[in-house]
């Protein structure tokens, strides 16, 4: 099976930097997602790494390692709006697509 | 505007009355998903569609039926529902049936089952 593990809380400050940390063990690897998600929203799609490396998308930027299982999204320039919970979700070799449990972020001013 | 339109928003029933709840896309995704959501569980899927007439269980499969008869709508339903089925329902879908697609998800369903 498939496990998936990110923090549950975390709290940070207006205007600073945040990294929420994602591990994984799969049966094979066929890229790992990002979604946020507010409090009785939808989830929505921030990011997806299939290769090693940084992908920076504006304020955003989410980190991959294949070897280490092993991946992080980094807020930059925190905003009060970003308070909201942090899905990571990993596709494998079988096509199946598991999510974590979730990082509920609270930015406080 | 490309959307994935659910109905009800919220919904209160009893223990063994039938329900359904309602998905539609209108982008022609391919790939349509039912997702739980229970705190501190995280997203688990219940069934999902590659295509008209596909469909497959997920993790959490006992107590659903799904039907994709039309390409556009994806409904769940609940036979018989019972307590534990109280929870946040997604749908969602993709332009392709592969899970290395971002999913777009639908508002979301409160059911609550007394």
């Amino acid at each position: 099976g498939q496990n998936i593990d990110q923090p549950t809380e975390m709290t940070a400050t207006e205007g600073a930097i945040v990294q929420i940390n994602c591990t994984y063990q799969t049966s094979g690897f066929n890229g790992l997602f990002w979604y946020q998600q507010h409090a009785g929203e939808a989830p929505t799609f921030l990011s997806y790494n299939v290769l090693d490396g940084l992908e920076e998308k504006g304020r955003f930027s989410s980190f991959l390692s294949r070897s280490k299982g092993y991946s992080y999204l980094l807020l930059k320039e925190l905003q009060m709006k970003d308070s909201a919970s942090y899905l990571c979700a990993v596709s494998d070799a079988g096509n199946m697509l598991t999510f974590g449990g979730g990082t509920r972020l609270m930015v406080k001013p | 505007e490309a959307q994935v339109t659910q109905n009800p928003r919220y919904l209160i029933t009893v223990t063994g009355k039938k329900l359904t709840v309602t998905c539609s896309q209108n982008m022609n995704h391919e790939y349509m998903s039912w997702y739980r959501q229970d705190p501190g569980l995280g997203l688990r899927q219940i069934y999902y569609s590659m295509n008209v007439e596909v469909t497959d269980k997920g993790d959490v499969p006992e107590g659903y039926k799904v039907s994709r008869k039309e390409k556009r709508n994806f409904p769940l339903i609940l036979e018989s529902p019972s307590p534990n089925q109280t929870s946040l329902y997604f749908c969602a879908s993709s332009l392709f049936p592969t899970t290395n697609e971002k999913l777009f998800f639908g508002s979301g369903t409160q059911l609550s089952v007394l």
